[in-house]
């Protein structure tokens, strides 16, 4: 049974600092990593997708891939009000099949 | 250019009913996959369509099922509903096969309740 397991949280940051969030993998054989931002009552949107071990920037955020320890992170930097919302790791493998955690609520403190 | 669209955004409908939803995909994505998200599951995947075929399919009975018409718009289909079905329904479009290997743009959602 693949999983993707992500904390429930919620995880409160005060504004301006940095926000990690962790999400855990089962499958080794898994190949694209995605983050996505799902604010209260819409639907998800791509932040971020990951391949490779290492790290990926874009603007604020940078995604964290660790496929050794089969665990990818994504960080918000200078976290605004804005950015308050569930964030979903998902995880795709060979079969295409994308699996997604059940998300961690994000709370940025004022 | 247009998002996904998906309707109705929310229904209503008795145990043992049938309920059927709606997805237009964004113009020129060929992949349509469709995604259950309730508060103890999480978005869990119930199968994705290209070229009006269905490649993939995720652990759901039979009484979910699908199609996709030449167009790309696709319907899913619930038959005898169960409480345990009331849920947003999401749809996502993709430009090519392969929800995982694709950005995923999704739709609002359908909202469905069973009483």
């Amino acid at each position: 049974q693949k999983e993707v397991e992500q904390n429930s949280g919620p995880l409160s940051v005060p504004e301006g600092a940095i926000a990690s969030l962790n999400c855990t993998y089962s499958d080794r054989g898994s190949q694209s990593f995605f983050w996505y931002r799902q604010y209260s009552g819409k639907s998800p949107e791509l932040i971020m997708f990951i391949y490779s071990n290492g790290d990926k920037e874009d603007g604020r955020f940078t995604a964290q891939l660790n496929k050794a320890s089969q665990y990818v992170s994504l960080l918000i930097r200078d976290s605004q009000p804005s950015d308050s919302a569930t964030y979903l790791c998902a995880v795709s493998y060979r079969d295409d099949k994308i699996i997604f955690g059940k998300g961690t609520r994000l709370h940025i403190l004022p | 250019k247009a998002g996904v669209t998906q309707t109705p955004r929310y229904l209503i409908k008795t145990r043992g009913q049938q309920v059927t939803l709606s997805c237009s995909p964004i113009s020129g994505h060929r992949s349509v996959s469709w995604y259950q998200q309730t508060p103890g599951q999480g978005l869990q995947f119930l199968f994705e369509y290209f070229s009006e075929t269905q490649r993939n399919k995720g652990n759901f009975p039979g009484r979910f099922s699908g199609r996709q018409f030449s167009n790309s718009r696709s319907e899913m289909n619930v038959s005898t509903l169960e409480l345990g079905d009331s849920a947003l329904y999401l749809c996502a479009s993709s430009l090519e096969l392969g929800a995982g290997a694709n950005v995923l743009t999704f739709g609002a959602g359908s909202r469905l309740t069973v009483l």
